[in-house]
């Protein structure tokens, strides 16, 4: 039989340590990128976004980058802490005719080891 | 307190019956989505509402549906027709339906069948 998506993607990092997350994303058409962090038992919660007129922006201990050439994004987590264990997810909003709709990607779980 | 409150926590359901999960914001948000989550993967949309008395199928309608009478509630069906309904829902609001809108999410409910 087919197993579908029961394996997230994972990182694993000591406490203290930068994080980074990436996500590919396929849609060029794309122009609003969010991150979320998802804990378990718990829903989404808004991270930091980005439009497609910027490179990168920062936050409070993230920092998200931007490469519309490869079609990439990442999430920076400086000095990792347990309280960051979690599932983080890229959401894309795929142009002005798609009004606020969002595509998600898989996931990546995170978990931050003392 | 703002914000976005589902209902229940855990619900359980025998074959054939339908239920209603109950999505509430008082944010004064104009659109509201549901979201299907399966363990391992990203969220799918379901249905969504830009406005009041409005609303629009997602990517997975089928064996759902939803109404919207009042600006702060987005309830959904889960019919007898969804043959796989066991997954964790998730509600989320925007302030409308612009380009490049933020979605917030309510903490989900955990739907199981017995």
């Amino acid at each position: 039989g087919e197993s579908v998506g029961l394996h997230l993607p994972t990182l694993s990092v000591q406490e203290g340590d930068n994080s980074i997350i990436n996500c590919a994303y396929s849609n060029s058409a794309s122009d609003y990128f969010i991150w979320y962090k998802q804990e378990s038992g718990k829903g989404p919660q808004f991270i930091i976004d980005i439009r497609s007129n910027m490179d990168k922006r920062q936050g409070q201990r993230v920092t998200v980058l931007l490469n519309k050439t490869v079609k990439h994004l990442s999430l920076q987590i400086a000095a990792t802490q347990p309280g960051d264990s979690a599932v983080y997810f890229c959401a894309e909003n795929i142009g002005e005719t798609s009004g606020s709709r969002l595509t998600f990607g898989e996931g990546t779980q995170l978990t931050v080891n003392p | 307190d703002g914000g976005i409150t589902q209902s229940p926590k855990y619900l359980f359901r025998k074959e054939g019956q339908n239920v209603t999960l109950s999505c509430e914001q008082n944010l004064n948000h104009d659109a509201m989505y549901w979201y299907r989550q399966d363990p391992g993967q990203g969220l799918r949309l379901i249905y969504y509402s830009q406005i009041v008395n409005d609303f629009q199928k997602g990517d997975i309608a089928e064996g759902y549906s939803v109404s919207r009478e009042k600006k702060e509630s987005f309830p959904l069906t889960v019919t007898s027709a969804q043959k796989n309904p066991t997954a964790y829902y998730l509600c989320a609001s925007s302030p409308g339906w612009a380009w490049q809108e933020t979605q917030y999410f309510g903490p989900g409910t955990r739907l199981l069948v017995l």
